[in-house]
């Protein structure tokens, strides 16, 4: 079975604060891919990052940072120096090698960053 | 301008109606799908096509019915649907539906509303 859970339903932050959104994902493969999107009030999902499960190395991509840690099945995402345009709610995502049409989505973390 | 069209971006309709959502995708992609994204519930994976053929229909109701003519376009009719299906019905595609590339490409979302 695989499943995705982000604990935090909704997150409010002053701007320019640092946030980090938790992700943690079940799953038997060894060989998996996790991805993060965010849904801007306007509805369609962008697409953020994929990182797969042999890539363990941290990445940075400007104010965005993403942390992945096998040893805790966990793939947490930080926005550093947080903005307004941040306001969205993100989703984390897992899929399997060997189940490769089914992502399956986190229930999603609504971020609020307040002005 | 988003690569993925979906209209009608929002629709009302009784349970005895026929109407259909339409996707369009002017990237050149391979696959197409339908979510559905309900209030507090996971995004909900209900069809995927590949170049054109039905590949995953996850257990959907028969009052859902996908068409898809042809690789840039994607349907879906509703009839004699229950108040439960109100939703925002997500299109996406991507170049295949095969790993590692996993990245999809979403429409802004149908809002349907059911009475």
């Amino acid at each position: 079975a695989q499943k995705v859970t982000q604990a935090q339903t909704e997150i409010s932050v002053v701007e320019k604060e640092d946030v980090t959104l938790d992700c943690v994902y079940e799953t038997r493969d060894t060989t998996y891919y996790l991805f993060w999107y965010k849904q801007p009030p306007s509805g369609e999902l962008v697409f953020l990052i994929r990182r797969n499960s042999f890539d363990e190395q941290n990445e940075i991509s400007g104010r965005y940072s993403w942390n992945f840690q096998k040893s805790t099945s966990s793939f947490n995402f930080t926005i550093t120096a947080s903005q307004v345009v941040d306001s969205a709610v993100y989703f984390c995502a897992l899929s399997e090698a060997n189940r490769d049409d089914k992502i399956i989505f986190g229930k999603g973390t609504r971020l609020h960053i307040l002005p | 301008e988003t690569g993925v069209t979906q209209t009608p971006r929002h629709l009302v309709m009784g349970m005895t109606n026929k109407k259909s959502l339409k996707c369009e995708q002017h990237l050149g992609h391979n696959a197409m799908y339908w979510y559905k994204q309900s209030a507090k519930k996971p995004l909900e994976l209900m069809f995927v096509y590949s170049l054109e053929e039905r590949v995953e229909n996850n257990s959907v109701p028969s009052r859902f019915s996908p068409e898809c003519p042809n690789s840039s376009h994607l349907f879906l009719h509703l009839h004699t649907l229950q108040p439960e299906d109100s939703a925002l019905y997500l299109c996406a595609s991507s170049q295949d539906t095969g790993l590692p590339t996993g990245e999809l490409f979403f429409g802004e979302g149908s809002r349907l509303t059911v009475l």
